[in-house]
């Protein structure tokens, strides 16, 4: 199906470990997004890439790694999970400056 | 900086009724993009409106419209005849260099 999809939609992990979380688009966007939402936070920006092989820290990058040799693909690495990544995880496409599609949503927790 | 702010944390009506949710930014770009999400207790983030800034009438699309004050950097999102699935979270958005810049957000209830 056509769209953004990531995986898995559920995760708990324990602290330390890493994580990988999945981000596919259909769309052949160019650029992708990951957000992290929490309470009281909104949503903040992780990392964003505005084509394949090029990616860029946002707002809250540090304990996070992103590749993207694909442009349908956007994979968002813990490196050593902690308690504070716990959180819902947003991926998000777009194409030029206009609005951004958005995926289902992970719910990560860290034990 | 440039920011968006979304004064009103939680809004009530009855369904049926009219309601406006408040954005406004601040930016000193002469051209740019806003957009109001949704975002219902299903998780998932939907696009509900988008106006152009260099656009001088408001967008709408079926229930929902914007009032668009460039001037007065205003960019509030109305809702009429509102429905129980419209009960969700309202974030308001401008875009920058192709990131947005989110609001904090406005939890609208619809009761029965």
């Amino acid at each position: 199906d056509a769209g953004i999809t990531q995986s898995p939609r559920y995760k708990i992990t324990e602290t330390g470990r890493q994580v990988t979380l999945m981000c596919h688009q259909t769309w052949s966007h160019s650029y992708m997004f990951w957000y992290r939402q929490d309470l009281g936070h909104g949503l903040r920006l992780i990392y964003y890439s505005a084509a394949a092989d090029i990616t860029d820290k946002g707002e809250v990058p540090d304990g996070y790694v992103v590749s993207r040799s694909k442009t349908e693909n956007f994979p968002l690495t813990l490196e050593s999970a902690t308690r504070s990544q716990t959180s819902v995880y947003f991926c998000a496409s777009s194409e030029a400056a206009y609005e951004q599609y958005f995926g289902p949503g992970t719910r990560l927790t860290v034990t | 900086a440039q920011t968006v702010t979304q004064s009103q944390p939680e809004m009530s009506v009855q369904e049926a009724e009219t309601v406006t949710l408040s954005c406004t930014y601040d930016t000193s770009e002469s051209n740019y993009y806003l957009f109001w999400y949704k975002q219902p207790p299903s998780r998932q983030m939907i696009l509900v409106i988008r106006q152009e800034a260099y656009k001088q009438q408001n967008a709408t699309e079926n229930r929902f419209s914007v009032n668009f004050q460039k001037a007065a950097k205003s960019f509030s999102l109305k809702i009429s005849d509102s429905q129980l699935g419209d009960t969700a979270m309202y974030f308001c958005a401008f875009s920058k260099n192709y990131q947005l810049i989110w609001g904090a957000g406005t939890k609208l209830i619809i009761k029965p």
